[in-house]
């Protein structure tokens, strides 16, 4: 079975603050895809990146990162110089070939970013 | 482009009436997921459509939920006698394919069972 644990009920940090969400994951299978999802209090979840299983560098995007390490099963995330409008719940995801890409998610991370 | 999009935004409804929900997903997707969010909670998956059929039903809390998908395109759920513990955000994503694509979700539908 999979599963996907976000030991980060809720952080609180101060603006420009870094921050890192912690992600991680348990599955047998060698081939699995890995994503994070963002739900502002709008509430429509916002994909923000895919890894699969065969692909552990590191990514950086503006002020996202993500750090993918096999050997912990971690699939971190950090905001560097965090701002109000990252406020939001932070869903870890797990999926895996070939049980046809249905999701498992952690329970989620609540950030509260404030100014 | 659009997104996927979902009917109703919300949805108030009496204990044991049947309700269905509407899920317009990205035009092109082949694949198509319902999940179901509870108050506070994560997503819990609740069925997958390849085309028009479904191979994995496995997340479908009983027999009360069915669900269907025609013409590749639209997909409604289906909730009969519904109950309180029904209340939830349901929500529909879309993928191109299966297999490791991103899964683009709409905005859901709030269910509330009174």
């Amino acid at each position: 079975a999979q599963k996907v644990t976000q030991a980060q009920t809720e952080i609180s940090v101060v603006e420009k603050e870094d921050v890192t969400l912690d992600c991680v994951y348990e599955t047998r299978d060698t081939t699995y895809y890995l994503f994070w999802y963002k739900q502002p209090p709008s509430g429509e979840l916002v994909f923000l990146i895919r890894r699969n299983s065969f692909d552990e560098q590191n990514e950086i995007s503006g002020r996202y990162s993500w750090n993918f390490q096999k050997s912990t099963s971690s699939f971190n995330f950090t905001i560097t110089a965090s701002q109000v409008v990252d406020s939001a719940v932070y869903f870890c995801a797990l999926s895996v070939r070939p049980r046809g890409n249905k999701l498992v998610f952690g329970a989620g991370t609540i950030l509260r970013v404030k100014s | 482009g659009a997104g996927v999009s979902q009917s109703p935004s919300n949805k108030v409804t009496e204990k044991g009436k049947d309700v269905e929900l509407r899920c317009d997903p990205i035009s092109g997707h082949t694949a198509l997921y319902w999940y179901r969010q509870r108050l506070g909670q994560g997503l819990e998956f609740l069925i997958y459509f390849q085309g028009n059929s479904a191979p994995d039903k496995s997340g479908l809390p009983s027999d009360r939920f069915s669900a269907e998908r025609t013409g590749e395109s639209v997909s409604t759920l289906t909730i009969q006698r519904t109950q309180q513990e029904d209340s939830a955000v349901y929500l529909c994503a879309s993928s191109l394919r299966r297999d490791g694509y991103e899964q683009y979700f709409g905005p859901g539908t709030r269910l509330t069972v009174t």
